[in-house]
């Protein structure tokens, strides 16, 4: 069946230091999602990548979604101690009438002050 | 204006008993969906209903069931409890073909 991996598991810097995570799919997908969970919470939705090679910023925050649509990544420029949390992929499949995301198995990042 | 709401927060059963699990999804939203998250691991699928109906499931037995209500909330049922059933059960609005899902803060379920 379908599989998104995530690497790497875990990740520690610095605060100031850049941070990060490759998501990839056995699969082509229609779209992926990027969430962030912090310890003890629940996952928030951060992004949604749609077209092949796509390229969106949030401030910090860098996402892409490969030229095949199989893969994505997040990149934080100068990490700070509230980027600390897991940072979950979950992508769709390319069934239109596909309503499940599969979930990678997440990065979780820890910041050194 | 509340956002997802889940309850009750916490549950401890012992493996054969039967647990409902309640949603109420964030206010004009029409789609929940359901997920487990075991420790360390990414939530898994469970199932969406809109419309009252099961429109998705994802690989879980039919052990595992649910019913949304009229006013959009939603309820999971989990029937012959087994210790693999311990995790946080987490709760999902969406608008129908939205983007965006809100999650609740979750049930944390844990089986003896």
């Amino acid at each position: 069946g379908q599989q998104v991996m995530q690497i790497p598991q875990y990740q520690h810097v610095q605060e100031g230091e850049d941070f990060t995570t490759y998501c990839n799919s056995s699969t082509t997908l229609s779209n992926i999602q990027w969430y962030k969970q912090r310890p003890g919470g629940h996952p928030v939705f951060l992004i949604q990548l749609v077209k092949s090679g796509e390229v969106k910023k949030q401030k910090r925050l860098t996402f892409q979604f490969g030229e095949a649509k199989k893969n994505s990544s997040l990149h934080i420029t100068a990490t700070q101690t509230t980027d600390v949390g897991t940072y979950f992929c979950a992508g769709r499949n390319l069934d239109g009438n596909n309503r499940k995301l599969i979930w990678g198995l997440g990065t979780s990042l820890a910041v050194n002050p | 204006d509340a956002g997802v709401t889940q309850s009750p927060t916490h549950l401890i059963k012992t493996r054969g008993q039967q647990v409902t699990l309640r949603c109420s999804p964030k206010s004009g939203h029409d789609t929940v969906s359901w997920y487990q998250q075991a420790l360390g691991q990414g939530p898994q699928f469970i199932f969406q209903y809109y419309e009252e109906e099961e429109r998705q499931r994802g690989n879980f037995p039919d052990r595992f069931s649910g019913h949304q209500f009229p006013n959009y909330s939603s309820e999971l049922n989990v029937n012959a409890l087994l210790l693999g059933d311990s995790a946080l059960y987490l709760c999902a609005s969406s608008l129908d073909r939205g983007v965006e899902q809100f999650f609740g803060p979750g049930t944390r379920l844990t089986v003896l």
